[in-house]
């Protein structure tokens, strides 16, 4: 089975604070996604990667960056915290040759900032 | 642009009653549809997929899904609700060669009564 794991279930930041969420998964998927839950919105993509060092917006990538050095591993950066960025986030992987390829899920991690 | 409505944000039912979910979506070329379930504290997991070479499709734990074109439609149903069952469910549409772009929809909580 694909594990995709994301490093923290919980974190609490300040603001201003830089804030990295980590991921990583162990099946050698070129996709790499993160998105954001919140009540009532749903799952909104903030940035993906194809590839490594390849990486696009989804639709809120304001107030965030990713990194991706290695094909397993996809960072996503708070460059400077604030409360409204308060949220799940949920890191995901796929296949890059099918696009019935089912995401696979992190459990996520719950940030609160304050 | 695609889009996903989930038709009610919380649905409850009876154990042993059917379970419908309901889902329409917007696509301009065919889609591929899905249908994800979320545990409590946990992340998503994919329940069915949708891939053309059937309407109705079977997923695991009992649900399934038909793709009606006509009705851009892809209800979730489950003859007898079990317990076990409560969850959020949503429903995400991606296009043909926009393998990254999952769209989802905002998720319907569904409970299940004894």
């Amino acid at each position: 089975d694909v594990k995709v794991t994301q490093s923290s279930r919980y974190l609490v930041k300040r603001t201003g604070e830089k804030v990295f969420l980590e991921c990583v998964q162990d099946m050698d998927h070129e996709n790499m996604f993160w998105y954001r839950q919140d009540p009532g919105l749903g799952l909104r993509l903030i940035y993906f990667s194809y590839d490594v060092k390849m990486k696009e917006k989804g639709d809120i990538p304001e107030g965030y960056s990713v990194s991706r050095e290695k094909k397993e591993r996809f960072s996503l950066i708070l460059e400077s915290a604030s409360t409204n960025q308060t949220s799940m986030y949920l890191c995901a992987s796929n296949l890059i040759d099918r696009d019935n390829s089912p995401l696979h899920f992190g459990n996520g991690t719950r940030l609160t900032v304050t | 642009a695609q889009s996903v409505t989930q038709l009610g944000s919380h649905v409850s039912v009876s154990e042993g009653a059917l379970v419908l979910l309901r889902c329409n979506y917007s696509s301009s070329v065919p889609p591929y549809l899905f249908w994800y379930v979320q545990y409590p504290n946990q992340g998503l997991q994919l329940l069915l997929k949708y891939t053309s070479a059937a309407t109705l499709v079977k997923g695991i734990n009992g649900f399934e899904a038909e793709f009606k074109k006509s009705e851009t439609s892809f209800h979730l149903t489950k003859p007898s609700a079990h317990m076990s069952d409560a969850a959020e469910y949503f429903c995400a549409v991606s296009e043909e060669g926009s393998n990254y772009k999952l769209t989802f929809g905002k998720g319907t909580l569904l409970t299940v009564n004894p």
